[in-house]
């Protein structure tokens, strides 16, 4: 079976230029996270979503960032314009819904490198 | 809101345990993970607890104490290819909050 995907592996742009990450989770996993990771850090949450819905954007940045996840699978996460702060690991990890455990499952993030 | 802490660094030698440990405090708690992290791959999955005691798996052990707000990762023989941040990860109500991770460092 396989994993989460996501493309790019790596990025580099310049400043106030937009970047756009794509994230494919694991078939039958309706939870979709995307996450970034600093360096040094652990992930810190950017947004959720269930199925298609947008449950969870209380920490995106939203003067700059854009998530969607229109059809509920696949999912996109958008920068505009990206700043040099923005340069790290941009992770997206699936789950199924309901029961009292999950594993959240990564994909192999983004390395994003802002000039 | 969730507050994790755990070391930053710890080092060990090949062959030997270690025990890295993560404290929490949270408005809200229904287990807690551990992930590994390799340098530049993604966190894979070690380790759930939601109750009280000692969860082995191989070479891997997770403690929870909930009333302390205390977790520990005991990693026994340790190998070379353990080398790696260690992630403490809290879940509330329905996301993970991660611990800022403890890089493992083993020498020969």
């Amino acid at each position: 079976e396989a994993g989460v995907v996501q493309s790019p592996r790596y990025k580099i742009i310049e400043k106030k230029q937009p970047v756009a990450f794509w994230c494919n989770p694991i078939s039958g996993h309706n939870t979709l996270y995307w996450y970034r990771q600093n360096l040094g850090q652990g992930p810190e949450l950017l947004i959720r979503y269930e199925n298609e819905e947008a449950v969870d954007d209380s920490q995106l940045p939203k003067d700059r960032f854009s998530a969607e996840r229109l059809k509920g699978v696949d999912s996109t996460l958008k920068i505009q314009p990206a700043e040099l702060g923005d340069s790290a690991v941009y992770l997206c990890a699936s789950i199924t819904s309901g029961g009292s455990y999950n594993e959240q499952f990564f994909g192999p993030g983004t390395r994003l490198t802002v000039l | 809101g969730q507050n994790i802490d755990q070391p930053t660094e710890m080092t060990a030698t090949e062959g030997a345990i270690v025990q890295i440990n993560c404290t929490y405090q949270t408005s809200g708690f229904n287990g807690l993970f551990w992930y590994q992290q390799h340098a530049g791959e993604a966190p894979t999955f070690l380790s759930y607890n939601v109750l009280d005691g000692l969860e082995e798996k191989g070479r891997f052990s997770s403690f929870l104490s909930r009333s302390k707000g205390y977790s520990y990762l005991l990693l026994k023989e340790l190998q070379m290819k353990d080398s790696a941040s260690y992630l403490c990860a809290v879940r509330g109500y329905s996301t993970l909050t991660f611990g800022k991770g403890t890089m493992l460092l083993v020498s020969p």
